[in-house]
């Protein structure tokens, strides 16, 4: 069954550096999401993205952060100067139609120290 | 304000001892309810859409119910194997992208 995969699974950073999170969709899917869950808490929505474009952000996703698919196949999370609160799991989905389910990946563990 | 609220927040059974969970929802329309399971250190797992009041969904041991203000999701004797957070999204009608998401329940099956 196809899969969307996620790298690094576990990622470690200094404050202040920049950390580029990295996921492969599922390949027919055109819908790609991001997401966070700090340990014991929500899932809490990061950006959708569609048509090469950002489609939706939450309050969340501030000037810190940009998405890309730089290619076919890849999509990518920046988080630029990295803070203490930053760490925790950060999950990328997609999916292949508007009211159809998301699929996720395993998600990194980003810890900043 | 849209919102979702799962309950409870946890629930321990015994084996082959079944129960539900409860995902109440506040929205101004609905375009789709998510159910997912989430064990530790993974990304939650798909598992039943639904649309409309009325809809029911089944799947081995679980079966998921719509009603215009909740949806449960029935678990029947259960093994220690579904043991995991029960994760429950709405899909709103003022939201093109975005899911709301409940904050779970998590579901222990002793042996």
């Amino acid at each position: 069954e196809p899969e969307v995969t996620q790298t690094p699974s576990h990622q470690v950073t200094q404050m202040g550096q920049e950390v580029i999170l990295r996921c492969v969709p599922i390949s027919n899917h055109l819908y790609f999401y991001w997401y966070r869950q700090i340990l014991g808490q929500k899932v809490e929505f990061l950006v959708s993205f569609y048509n090469n474009e950002i489609s939706e952000k939450s309050e969340i996703f501030d000037d810190q952060f940009s998405v890309e698919r730089p290619d076919g196949s890849n999509f990518t999370l920046k988080i630029r100067s990295t803070k203490l609160e930053d760490s925790a799991m950060y999950f990328c989905a997609s999916k292949d139609g508007f009211n159809q389910p998301q699929h996720f990946g395993d998600g990194t563990r980003l810890s900043i120290l | 304000e849209d919102q979702v609220t799962q309950s409870p927040e946890a629930l321990r059974l015994q084996e082959g001892e079944s129960s539900s969970l409860n995902c109440s929802y506040t929205v101004s329309g609905l375009r789709g309810l998510f159910w997912y399971r989430q064990d530790p250190g993974k990304g939650p797992e798909f598992l039943f859409t639904l649309y409309s009041a009325g809809e029911e969904k089944e799947k081995e041991r679980l079966k998921a119910t719509l009603t215009k203000k909740e949806s449960f999701l029935h678990i029947t004797a259960p093994k220690p194997e579904d043991s995991a957070t029960y994760l429950c999204a709405v899909h709103p009608m003022d939201s093109n992208y975005q899911l709301i998401w409940g904050a779970g329940t998590k579901l222990i099956i002793k042996p």
